[in-house]
């Protein structure tokens, strides 16, 4: 089974602070996706990454920044977090051998105070 | 950026009832896939559909994949307290990017 992994469930932090989302995976992906889900907005893709190294601007990433130094891990950055942040965050990885399926993590529920 | 139109949003059920839901896309897609999330879980994929006019089944869930290629409708049967969450639709067209709906909140009372 894919398993997709999130640092934390829930997190809280204050304005300004600068926060670290980890998400791992571990089988291999190639591709890896972070996204944000709010009440009314549905699914909005932040970043994503090809494969080591590289990543791309989703629909929304102002605020935001990706580091992706090794295969399984996808770190999303939020350099001084504010309260428009506070969300659920959503990581998803995509094997290029499993056609189009993306299988997403539990989630990190952040607040941001 | 780009979203599905996904209906219905919400739908109060009784157990033991048939549930239906659907996307349209005004744009042609390669894939659809549909997910369910339980509430403060991540989206868990139930049925990829590849081919449009396909049928697939999983358990007691059915989907389609339209022969437009811009929609696709899944139905569950016999629903059950568990079906209980939010289901969506995602479609995938030229790139790696997926395009969500917005959800379809299903509740079941027994």
């Amino acid at each position: 089974d894919v398993k997709v992994t999130q640092s934390s469930r829930y997190l809280v932090k204050r304005t300004g602070e600068k926060v670290f989302l980890e998400c791992v995976q571990d089988m291999d992906h190639e591709n890896m996706f972070w996204y944000r889900q709010d009440p009314g907005l549905g699914l909005r893709l932040i970043y994503f990454s090809y494969d080591v190294k590289m990543k791309e601007k989703g629909d929304i990433p102002e605020g935001y920044s990706v580091s992706r130094e090794k295969k399984e891990r996808f770190s999303l950055i939020l350099e001084s977090a504010s309260t428009n942040q506070t969300s659920m965050y959503l990581c998803a990885s995509r094997g290029l051998s499993s056609y189009n399926e993306q299988f997403f993590g539990p989630g990190t529920r952040l607040t941001v105070l | 950026g780009q979203q599905l139109n996904q209906s219905p949003q919400s739908m109060f059920i009784q157990e033991g009832e048939d549930v239906s839901m659907n996307c349209t896309s005004s744009s042609i897609f390669n894939t659809w896939l549909w997910y369910k999330q339980d509430p403060g879980e991540g989206p868990v994929l139930l049925i990829a559909l590849y081919k449009a006019g396909e049928l697939t089944s999983n358990g007691r869930l059915t989907a389609q994949f339209g022969i437009t290629r811009k929609d696709s409708f899944l139905n569950i049967s016999a629903s059950i307290p568990s079906d209980v969450g939010i289901y969506f639709c995602a479609g995938q067209g030229g790139s790696e990017k997926l395009v969500f709906g917005k959800g379809t909140k299903l509740t079941v009372n027994p």
